[in-house]
């Protein structure tokens, strides 16, 4: 199993929903990175948080780190077309003995007009 | 700009065949990166590299090797090219630090082995 869960795996909303991204990790963080990626090409950084308990917004994305360390929540407000992609979260894990980044599966997220 | 160059957008090379993917970036990072991408998998960490000369294995290393000869250079070595090495590759970079760790991306190389 992945050490870092993503759920859902993809998800379709209308335009203008609410919706939530999830990042699980089975062992605690050092730091959450928040990416996105549209189809076929790199990654784009949207955030990072490090401390537990941390939330950081830009724009109509919110991301929050638990109190322990070991999960994150990307929440997107009134979505728009342009919100579409697919959404990473890497971390730096406790234990793996290197300072690189560990990625979840992604979740692909379609908005519909 | 901060900027990570990957040589190839797209390549279609033959099984057997020797080959290089070259990333090079323009911001002084220590660190540099070559990860796999296939669907339902995400981001796989092949080989990083801490400083020149210098590499690490991540967690698929088989089958490849990496070169890092100059600090903004890094090369990702298929020395026997299979299909199932058929995916999209990205390099990127960081600083090297605690906290520091936020990497940045090439656009990534789609790579096919027929």
């Amino acid at each position: 199993s992945q050490e870092l869960e993503q759920s859902p795996q993809s998800l379709i909303v209308q335009e203008g929903k609410n919706l939530t991204i999830n990042c699980t990790s089975s062992k605690t963080l050092y730091g959450l990175y928040w990416y996105k990626q549209k189809y076929g090409e790199g990654l784009i950084f949207l955030m990072m948080l490090q401390k537990g308990g941390e939330e950081k917004s830009h724009e109509k994305i919110t991301a929050k780190l638990d109190e322990k360390k070991q999960q994150s929540s990307l929440h997107i407000t009134a979505s728009q077309p342009s919100h579409a992609g697919i959404y990473l979260c890497g971390a730096v894990l406790m234990d793996t003995g290197r300072r690189a980044l560990t990625f979840g599966s992604g979740t692909r997220l379609q908005v519909q007009p | 700009d901060v900027k990570v160059t990957q040589s190839s957008r797209y390549l279609v090379k033959r099984t057997g065949e020797k080959v290089f993917l070259e990333c090079v970036q323009d911001m002084d990072h220590e660190n540099m990166f070559w990860y796999r991408q296939d669907p339902g998998l995400g981001l796989r960490l092949i080989y990083f590299s801490y400083d020149v000369k210098m590499k690490e294995k991540g967690d698929i290393p088989e089958g490849y090797s990496v070169s890092r000869e100059k600090k903004e250079r890094f090369s990702l070595i298929l020395e026997s090219a299979s299909t199932n090495q058929t995916s999209m590759y990205l390099c990127a970079s960081s600083l090297r630090g605690t906290g520091r760790e936020k990497l940045f991306f090439g656009s990534g190389t789609q790579l096919s082995v027929l």
